[in-house]
């Protein structure tokens, strides 16, 4: 399978700060990448496919870039909706992987 | 609107099976164009898919659960479902059943998810 490592774990941020999120696959797979947002208690929910193609809906201050190995989700102006946990997912190889997760908390 | 909703017991005893069912609205699963997955979600493993099946009945398994889990599809009911044998402890999860879009050629990616559903493997 392929491993997919993120990082922070955890990253502490206020609304109006510019944050990074890195995902790095532990083979190349291209730029067959999803970033998913999930909040307390609900499904997790779809932002970025290709690694840079915004999903239908998701605000344009979210950005994603990379190809095989290493990848990064941005988000310029973090406002209060975007506390939560950000995953990483390939699905260049079955069964699709998952990063750990990056919570993204108020300071 | 897509919505995906989860079905079953919420609680299983260990070696029994584990019997989920997903009803999809505001999509077809006889469409050519989408898979239907099974994902879980625990504190010890994180996101982990489980496997997906095509409108055909085409199946996609993890290998690490490739030999206890099935699929089906039922177009006429426009839902699917899914089977995990001999459960222990370690299958506690919250499932999810989600949709897999083709976005191109030979891709396809998570798009939808269900609200998901808590299994407890317990005696």
């Amino acid at each position: 399978d392929v491993q997919m490592t993120q990082s922070p774990s955890t990253v502490s941020a206020s609304v109006g700060d510019r944050l990074n999120i890195t995902c790095r696959a532990s083979h190349p797979i291209s730029r067959w990448l999803a970033w998913h947002q999930q909040k307390p208690g609900k499904a997790p929910k779809l932002l970025m496919y290709k690694a840079s193609s915004l999903e239908s809906g998701v605000p344009s201050r979210f950005s994603g870039s990379g190809s095989g190995t290493e990848f990064t989700l941005s988000i310029i102006s973090l406002q209060p909706d975007d506390f939560a946990m950000y995953y990483c997912q390939q699905y260049n190889n079955y069964p699709w992987t998952f990063g750990r997760g990056t919570k993204v908390e108020i300071k | 609107q897509v919505q995906l909703q989860e079905s079953g017991p919420g609680l299983v005893k260990p070696s029994q099976t584990l019997s989920l069912t997903c009803t999809v609205s505001g999509a077809s699963t006889s469409s050519g164009n989408h898979y239907w997955s099974w994902i879980r979600q625990s504190a010890g493993k994180g996101l982990e898919s489980i496997g997906r099946i095509y409108t055909t009945g085409r199946t996609d398994y993890n290998p690490s659960l490739k030999s206890r889990v099935s699929m089906s599809v039922d177009t006429s009911k426009n839902e699917f479902s899914l089977k995990l044998t001999s459960v222990t402890a370690a299958d506690t999860a919250m499932y999810y059943c989600a949709r897999e879009v083709k976005g191109g050629i030979a891709e396809y990616y998570i798009d939808y998810w269900g609200q998901g559903t808590l299994v407890t493997v317990s005696s």
